[in-house]
C-alpha cells in the first residue's frame, strides 16, 4: 500500500565505499525527485526525473548518479563515500499538473545513511 | 539563484499558544507550498496556494499567500501536541516550466510545551 518507498531505511558504512538507495513508487506519477535533508533539516533537491528522462541536475558531486529504470523507479548510487554525505535522502514523486499550479510532492519515509 | 527564507528558525510555544512562520521568496513565485514533517518522519503535503492575496483554512491552520506572491505565511491557533515538527514552505518560480524545481524555506521546528 506504501505509495513511495525507499531502501534501506538505515544505512551506516565506512568512508570511501559504494552504496545505493533505491526508491519506488506505485502512484503512477510521472517525475520522481531525490532530496537531500542535512542535519540542520534543510531540505536541498539533487535529481529530479520525468518519465525516465533527468530534468533537474543540481550542483552535486560527480560521486553521486541518479538511474531511472522505469518511471516508478528511481535508484541513488554513491562512490567514494565522505563523512559530509551523512545526511538524510529523502525519494519523493509528483504528478504532473497544470502550468503554474505546482506538483504535490509526495515523500518517501527517507534513508539515513551514516558514514563513519 | 531563487532563495526561499523562512523565519523564526524554532519556535517553542506552550500548549494553546498561537504560532506563525513566515517565507519569503526572493523571486516571484507561481505558486506556494507548506508541508509538515513531523520528527523522525518524512515531510508530508499541507496545502498548495496559487492565487494572490489567497487565505485558506484547514481546522487551526490558516495559510496566507502575499499580493506581490512573494511571501506567505501558516498560522496555528492555538496549538495542541500534535503540532510538533517542523514546518516548510515551498515554491515554484513563477515562469518556469511544470515541473521546474521546488524551493524549499529552511523551515520552522516548532515544539509545543503541554
Amino acid at each position: 500500500d506504501t505509495a513511495v518507498s525507499q531502501t534501506p531505511k538505515y544505512l551506516v558504512t565506512q568512508m570511501g565505499n559504494d552504496k545505493s538507495i533505491k526508491c519506488e513508487q506505485n502512484l503512477g506519477h510521472d517525475t520522481m525527485y531525490w532530496y537531500k535533508q542535512d542535519s540542520k533539516k534543510f531540505l536541498k533537491i539533487m535529481f529530479s526525473y520525468n518519465n525516465k528522462e533527468l530534468i533537474i541536475n543540481e550542483t552535486v558531486p560527480n560521486r553521486f548518479s541518479p538511474k531511472s529504470p522505469d518511471k516508478a523507479h528511481l535508484n541513488l548510487h554513491i562512490n567514494s563515500l565522505e563523512l559530509g554525505d551523512s545526511a538524510v535522502y529523502f525519494c519523493a514523486s509528483s504528478p504532473l499538473q497544470l502550468a503554474g499550479v505546482g506538483e504535490t510532492q509526495y515523500f518517501g519515509p527517507g534513508t539515513r545513511l551514516l558514514v563513519l | 539563484g531563487q532563495q526561499v527564507m523562512q523565519i523564526p528558525q524554532y519556535q517553542h510555544v506552550q500548549e494553546g499558544e498561537d504560532f506563525t512562520t513566515y517565507c519569503n521568496s526572493s523571486t516571484t513565485l507561481s505558486n506556494i507550498q507548506w508541508y509538515k514533517q513531523r520528527p523522525g518522519g518524512h515531510p508530508v503535503f499541507l496545502i498548495q496556494l496559487v492565487k494572490s492575496g489567497e487565505v485558506k483554512k484547514q481546522k487551526r491552520l490558516t495559510f496566507q499567500f502575499g499580493e506581490a506572491k512573494k511571501n506567505s505565511s501558516l498560522h496555528i491557533t492555538a496549538t495542541q501536541t500534535t503540532d510538533v515538527g517542523t514546518y516548510f514552505c515551498a515554491g515554484h518560480r513563477a515562469g518556469g516550466t511544470s515541473y521546474g524545481k521546488l524551493t524549499f524555506g529552511q523551515g520552522t521546528i516548532l515544539t509545543v510545551h503541554p
